[in-house]
C-alpha cells in the first residue's frame, strides 16, 4: 500500500514570495489533515478535511495561509505572502475513518520550507 | 484543552539495555494515546495507541506502551534496545470529547542507543 505522497520535499524562498505544498493521502482515506512543524517542537494542526470539506480550521492563519481539497482527494496548501517565522516541516497525514478520537493518523515525509 | 508533557529532551542507552520514554498527558474525557517516531527527513511513523482495555500495548518494532490512568501517564518501553532505535519519539493524545479530537502532540524526546 503506498503511503501520503509529499511534494516538493524542499523548499527555499524569500519572505513575501509565495509557495504551495501538494498532498496525495493513502488511496481511501477519507480524512486528510496539514501540520506545521517547527524544529525542536511536535507538529501542530493547521488544517483537517473530511473528504472536500473543512472540518477544523481554527489553527490556521487564514490571512495568509489557504488550503483546499477539492475533488476530496490530493490536497493543496499555499503560503502567500510567506514570513521568516514561516520556516518549518509542512506535513500532511490522512487516516481511513472520520476523524474521530480513536483513527490512527498516517503522516507523508514533509516539505521542509526555508524563508530567507 | 490536551495538552501532553515529555520531560526528557533527551534519553541515552547502551544496546541491548531497555528503553523507557515518558510522557504524560492532560484532556477531558477518556484519552486516546499515540507514540509516534521520526526517523531524520522522513514523516512521522505510527508506533502503537491507546483506545480502550488491556492497559499495557504492543505495537511496533518491539515497542510496547503502559496506560496509568492515575498517574495520567503513558510511557513507552522497549525491553532491549537496538542502535537503529536512535530517532525523535512524539507522544500525542486526544480527548473523548466531541469537537474536540484535535491531536496533541509532545515536543518531543531524542533517543540516542549506542553500540
Amino acid at each position: 500500500e503506498a503511503g501520503v505522497a509529499q511534494s516538493p520535499r524542499y523548499k527555499i524562498i524569500e519572505k513575501r514570495q509565495s509557495v504551495a505544498f501538494w498532498c496525495n493521502p493513502i488511496s481511501g482515506h477519507a480524512t486528510l489533515y496539514w501540520y506545521q512543524q517547527i524544529l525542536g517542537q511536535g507538529p501542530k494542526l493547521l488544517i483537517q478535511f473530511q473528504n472536500n470539506g473543512v472540518v477544523d480550521d481554527s489553527q490556521l492563519p487564514k490571512d495568509r495561509f489557504s488550503a483546499e481539497r477539492l475533488k476530496g482527494v490530493d490536497s493543496t496548501l499555499k503560503i502567500q505572502p510567506a514570513k521568516l517565522e514561516d520556516s518549518a516541516v509542512y506535513l500532511c497525514a490522512s487516516s481511513f475513518f472520520s476523524g474521530g478520537a480513536a483513527d490512527t493518523q498516517y503522516f507523508g515525509p514533509g516539505t521542509r520550507l526555508t524563508v530567507l | 484543552a490536551q495538552s501532553v508533557a515529555q520531560p526528557e529532551d533527551q534519553v541515552n542507552v547502551a544496546e541491548g539495555n531497555p528503553l523507557t520514554v515518558k510522557c504524560t498527558y492532560s484532556v477531558s474525557g477518556n484519552p486516546y494515546l499515540f507514540w509516534y517516531v521520526q526517523y531524520p527527513n522522513r514523516g512521522l511513523q505510527f508506533l502503537l495507541k491507546y483506545i480502550t482495555g488491556d492497559n499495557l500495548v504492543k505495537g511496533s518494532y518491539g515497542f510496547e506502551a503502559e496506560f496509568n490512568k492515575s498517574q495520567t501517564s503513558f510511557h513507552l518501553k522497549k525491553p532491549s534496545a537496538l542502535v537503529s532505535d536512535s530517532a525523535l519519539y512524539f507522544c500525542a493524545v486526544r480527548g473523548s470529547v466531541s469537537n474536540d479530537y484535535k491531536l496533541s502532540f509532545g515536543a518531543g524526546t531524542t533517543v540516542t542507543v549506542r553500540a
